[in-house]
């Protein structure tokens, strides 16, 4: 089975602190993704990344940057928290191919981050 | 009009019924779809691909609709663990991904 873990199911910083949320999947996909969830908002893609090194923002990346140094590892980085960023943050992973985005992605248990 | 709209419901249905929703895109383009499921506090996991000839897999059956741009998720003989949030993916030609706030489905005993 395909495991993707996240480093904290739940966080809670301050504003101005910087955040780093850590995302690792065991099964040697190339691609991986962040989104944020909200209600009535639903799934946003903030960054995805098809290679290491390589990264593509998504929808929403203004306030976050990501870094992919290691195949299995993609981390989500708030450089300065604000209160707007408290959310569900989810990171997935999916297998190569003709594109990032189209094949079936698998999702990591998430972080609750709320920020105060 | 929204990229992707779902309507959030909650359908409450009782169990063993047959339950249809719909999923609407705006952009003509798009080239894949997706339904996901999500459990309450849980991720979003994939249920099924949606293909231009339709798919079943058991109980569930995906469609598409080209011509009015919308996708479906029919179940039938519904259980009482089909209880969830459904949401719908479509992935535009542009590299975008857009997901759909989901349908919230109860089943009820």
């Amino acid at each position: 089975d395909v495991k993707v873990t996240q480093s904290s199911r739940y966080l809670v910083k301050r504003t101005g602190e910087k955040v780093f949320l850590e995302c690792v999947q065991d099964m040697d996909h190339e691609n991986m993704f962040w989104y944020r969830q909200d209600p009535g908002l639903g799934l946003r893609l903030i960054y995805f990344s098809y290679d290491v090194k390589m990264k593509e923002k998504g929808d929403i990346p203004e306030g976050y940057s990501v870094s992919r140094e290691k195949k299995e590892r993609f981390s989500l980085i708030l450089e300065s928290a604000s209160t707007n960023q408290t959310s569900m943050y989810l990171c997935a992973s999916s297998f190569g191919g003709e594109g990032p985005l189209y094949n079936e992605q698998f999702f990591g248990p998430g972080t609750r981050l709320t920020v105060l | 009009r929204k990229e992707v709209e779902q309507d959030p419901g909650p359908f409450n249905v009782p169990e063993g019924a047959t339950v249809a929703f719909n999923c609407t895109y705006s952009n003509s383009a798009s080239q894949s779809f997706f339904w996901y499921r999500q459990d309450c506090r849980k991720e979003p996991k994939l249920l099924m691909s949606v293909y231009s000839s339709g798919n079943e897999d058991g109980r569930f059956t995906a469609q598409l609709n080209r011509a009015s741009q919308y996708i479906s998720l029919l179940i039938r003989d519904s259980k009482l663990s089909d209880s969830a949030t459904y949401l719908c993916a479509v992935i535009q030609g542009d590299d975008k991904i857009i997901f759909g706030k989901g349908t919230r489905l109860h089943i009820l005993p």
